[in-house]
């Protein structure tokens, strides 16, 4: 079946620095992507939608300028903490959508923000 | 907006007996699809079953089936012969069957804890 890999799993930073996570289709190309973040035990939140060769598209309340988003190939959608603090810690799943409006999920990125 | 709402934050069954979870949204659509996921402790997301709206009959998968009630906006999931292994959150998820660039977008509900015991 089609593999969605994420990295890193697990990231510890400081707080002011930036740290980039990758999310990677590995057998199918991947026109849009969607960025999610969950706290302990509560659901999962989009939080912006990246489409190939374009803009990402951000929901109401997210700050593109914190998370920016690229996605420039159809197989690589990179999602970038900027100057991250410690409310930014979280877990971050990135989804890839195929061609055949299969959704595939990656094993998620734990950040902790000291 | 599409809403998903999962009235039980947590639930309990005993092994081998039969748990159903509950679920409700909110849309304005007609065409669109409802999944159920399981997230266990490793994070990961598994797809445990889907419904086509415009499919009256109920989706099965094995031990796993729903109760769709489009006109209530209803879909609930129903574990049989529950396993150890069935311990997880599960999450009940909303998505439109339209093209665009958000084609694929999902909205979860709160999810639900599900503890199984021996």
């Amino acid at each position: 079946g089609a593999v969605v890999s994420q990295h890193p799993s697990r990231v510890i930073c400081k707080s002011g620095t930036s740290v980039k996570i990758e999310c990677r289709s590995l057998d199918f190309q991947a026109t849009t992507m969607f960025w999610y973040r969950q706290f302990p035990k509560q659901s999962l939140m989009l939080m912006a939608t990246s489409n190939e060769g374009s803009k990402a598209t951000y929901e109401q309340g997210v700050e593109k300028d914190k998370f920016l988003i690229n996605h420039a190939s159809l197989t690589l959608s990179t999602l970038t903490v900027t100057s991250a603090h410690p409310e930014d810690s979280s877990f971050y799943i990135c989804s890839a959508r195929d061609g055949h409006e299969k959704l595939f999920f990656g094993s998620g990125t734990q950040l902790s923000v000291l | 907006a599409q809403t998903v709402t999962q009235s039980q934050p947590e639930m309990s069954v005993q092994e081998a007996e039969t748990v159903t979870l509950s679920c409700t949204y909110d849309t304005s659509e007609s065409d669109y699809y409802l999944f159920w996921y399981k997230q266990p402790p490793s994070r990961q997301m598994i797809l445990v079953i889907r419904q086509e709206a415009y499919k009256q009959q109920n989706a099965t998968e094995n031990r796993f089936s729903v109760n769709f009630q489009k006109a209530a906006k209803s879909f609930s999931l129903k574990i049989s012969d529950s396993q150890l292994g069935d311990a997880a959150m599960y999450f009940c998820a909303y998505r439109i069957n339209a093209g665009g660039t958000s084609y694929g977008k999902l909205t979860f509900g709160q999810g639900t804890i599900l503890t199984v015991h021996p």
